[in-house]
């Protein structure tokens, strides 16, 4: 199974600034099989990234995202006061075909 | 425009079964997975299974592939998810989402549907 770990647990940031948050894979992830979601308490998921670094139909040019192999990295460039919410990363491989991290919680400072 | 509409919030007793509906509308039903995610109160999202409407086939995750169940009926575009043996721990929000094709991404959710297990 392919654990994903998300780093930090929380973060603390002020609109305007930027954000990085960290997935990183216990085996390596093929990239097209890597995406994001944005989750606002009492809200579905929303898909942000697919593809590794594809933003999804709609998704602000604001986000971005990269990386390959085990190491993963979502960006915020400027905060906006929406953006804050819960993110998680989520891969498809082998059994269970999907897994999610355990989410970055993005709180304003 | 594409919606996703799931059943409405369940109490069942440990033991029991619940079956949660989610109606597509808005695209092709039989050309995109469906996929169930769950989310226990303050915890992250878990996948469950999925299945394709045209074929119906199913991939369970190892964790439920003994208690759930994934069906549809194609006639009126609704995919099913039922989950026997009901635990207290069964406690959570679950979700429809369609899968994109070719990559890993779920891009539209159904609203959550809160089963709630308790004696």
């Amino acid at each position: 199974e392919i654990v994903l770990t998300q780093s930090p647990g929380t973060l603390s940031l002020s609109p305007g600034e930027r954000a990085t948050l960290s997935c990183r894979a216990s085996q390596s992830v093929s990239s097209s099989y890597l995406a994001w979601y944005q989750q606002k308490p009492g809200q579905a998921p929303r898909l942000l990234i697919y593809g590794a670094s594809s933003r999804a139909t709609g998704i602000p040019d604001r986000f971005s995202a990269s990386g390959s192999g085990t190491d993963f990295t979502l960006t915020i460039s400027r905060l906006e006061s929406e953006d804050f919410a819960v993110y998680y990363c989520q891969q498809y491989g082998s059994s269970p075909l999907y897994t999610f991290g355990q989410g970055t919680k993005l709180e304003i400072k | 425009q594409v919606q996703l509409v799931q059943s409405g919030a369940e109490v069942k007793k440990p033991g029991a079964s619940v079956k949660v509906s989610c109606k597509a509308s808005g695209y092709t039903f039989t050309g995109y997975y469906m996929h169930w995610v769950r989310q226990a109160p303050g915890q992250g999202l878990q996948w469950m299974g999925r299945m394709h409407p045209n074929s119906g086939g199913t991939d369970y995750a190892q964790k439920f592939q003994d208690r759930v169940t994934m069906s549809r009926d194609t006639s009126i575009s609704t995919a099913y998810m039922e989950l026997s043996s009901l635990r207290s721990d069964d406690t959570a929000v679950y979700y429809c989402a369609r899968g994109m094709g070719g990559t890993s991404g779920f891009d539209y959710w159904g609203q959550g549907t809160l089963v709630t297990v308790s004696s």
